[in-house]
């Protein structure tokens, strides 16, 4: 099993332009989250789906980030427009149903740099 | 909303000491309180959880206490070796589920040799 991966690993854009961030969770498993993490604020969840439907988005700072999942294979986090404090890393995690926090996998995380 | 906060925010042990990383928490409701790894440049993972109807779990040289009326939970690590240095985050969540799910500032831990 590859585990949760995610594309890119290294993002670097302009204030201003859209940003994608991917991800592929663990075959099988149903509940897929997005984190953030900086050094201020410190790992913070997004947002999170079960089987495909989002659960709980009170942690999308603004309404310029937008996350979908269209299927059980596939997620997306789109900033737009991005801005500088936008810098993070962001972490897709997946895990089984029924089992919530304590199998959840994380992905390794994309670094976004925001200039 | 849940307030986490966690202490202390760097740690340092000789090897073969033992650490302890403390975290506090506001709200009652919560119920599940994991801990996570992170080594320098690497992704969360989870090394023990306790529920709110247990006041303390053991997982070899890791353990975690829960204090359900003071509202504070703490990880204590024994016989600290050098992999054990990295940043752990404390959590609180509302049925073990994602629902208000709060993580702690960290506590980086270096284990010196």
């Amino acid at each position: 099993d590859a585990g949760v991966i995610q594309s890119p690993r290294h993002e670097v854009t302009e204030m201003g332009q859209e940003v994608t961030l991917r991800c592929k969770p663990i075959s099988g498993h149903n509940s897929l989250f997005w984190y953030r993490q900086t050094m201020m604020r410190g790992l913070e969840l997004l947002i999170y789906f079960n089987n495909n439907v989002p659960i709980d988005d009170s942690g999308m700072p603004e309404d310029r980030f937008s996350a979908k999942m269209p299927n059980a294979s596939f997620s997306t986090l789109k900033i737009q427009p991005s801005e500088p404090r936008d810098s993070a890393v962001y972490f897709c995690a997946s895990s089984p149903a029924g089992t919530g926090l304590r199998e959840q996998y994380f992905g390794p995380g994309t670094r976004l740099t925001v200039t | 909303g849940e307030n986490v906060e966690q202490h202390p925010s760097t740690l340092s042990v000789q090897e073969g000491d033992s650490a302890v990383i403390k975290c506090t928490y506001s709200d009652s409701a919560s119920n599940y309180f994991p801990w996570y790894k992170q080594e320098l440049g690497k992704r969360p993972q989870l090394i023990i959880d306790i529920r709110s109807n247990v006041g303390e779990k053991k997982d070899q040289r890791i353990a975690v206490t829960l204090n359900k009326t003071a509202k504070h939970f703490s990880l204590h690590i024994t016989e600290t070796q050098p992999e054990d240095s990295a940043v752990y985050f404390c959590a609180a969540s509302l049925g073990g589920g994602a629902n208000n799910l709060f993580f702690g500032t960290g506590t980086r831990l270096t284990v010196i040799p």
